[in-house]
């Protein structure tokens, strides 16, 4: 079956620590797997989107890695801001070209406090 | 990127009414999809609306249950019908841009609550 699992389910940090979050999957055939951050009421908006040969990306403070090897990824979040309290989602694409399904992770509701 | 707007962004509604929603598009998108994002939940897509023809549902989803409009290129509606109380969730328009390399992007969501 082809499912996203996410953990933590949801994270408390002090703003300014760093944090990482996990996602393990077993979509097949893998296309791509993208790190989206969905803030309260509002709809998903993507961070980063990795293919099979892509092992790292960033984008600003946020640096995803995907190892397709044991089908894992991470997102780690450094020097966090109140801003980033919000739920992210791991959401990996089966398929060839084209518009390929998404199958979404549950997501992690991250809180930073002050 | 692709800047969605939905209406409305969120309603209370009655048991056994209809709710319809609107996605604008500010540009011409080769692919719109409906998500649901029940309480808690991941998202699930409900369909593709295909312009000038029938939407293509997912599993579980039927064309009576959520009829689906797109007359062009920037422009869907989403019906919700018969509402009940297990219909109260968050419904996502999505578009995908060939050119985007196949990028996804998502509404605000309309936040759908059946008393």
């Amino acid at each position: 079956k082809n499912q996203v699992e996410q953990s933590p389910q949801s994270l408390i940090i002090l703003e300014g620590k760093n944090c990482t979050l996990q996602c393990n999957y077993t979509v097949s055939p893998f296309s791509n797997l993208r790190w989206y951050k969905q803030d309260t009421g509002r709809g998903p908006v993507s961070l980063t989107i990795m293919t099979f040969s892509e092992n790292t990306k960033s984008n600003g403070r946020y640096t995803a890695t995907l190892d397709a090897d044991t089908k894992q990824s991470s997102l780690h979040i450094t020097a966090s801001q109140l801003s980033d309290s919000a739920s992210y989602i791991c959401v990996v694409s089966q398929g060839g070209t084209g518009f390929q399904k998404l199958v979404f992770g549950t997501g992690t509701r991250l809180l930073v406090s002050p | 990127s692709a800047v969605i707007s939905q209406k409305p962004s969120r309603d209370i509604c009655q048991r056994g009414t209809s709710l319809t929603i609107q996605c604008q598009v500010d540009s011409q998108v080769t692919m719109m999809f409906w998500y649901r994002q029940q309480p808690g939940q991941s998202l699930t897509l409900i369909a593709t609306a295909n312009q000038g023809s029938e939407a293509t549902y997912e599993s579980g989803f039927v064309i009576d249950k959520f009829p689906i409009s797109r007359p062009n290129l920037t422009f869907s509606t989403l019906t919700v019908s018969n509402l009940s109380p297990e219909d109260s969730s968050i419904y996502l328009c999505s578009v995908g841009d060939r050119v985007a390399n196949y990028e996804q992007y998502f509404g605000p969501g309309t936040r759908l609550t059946v008393t």
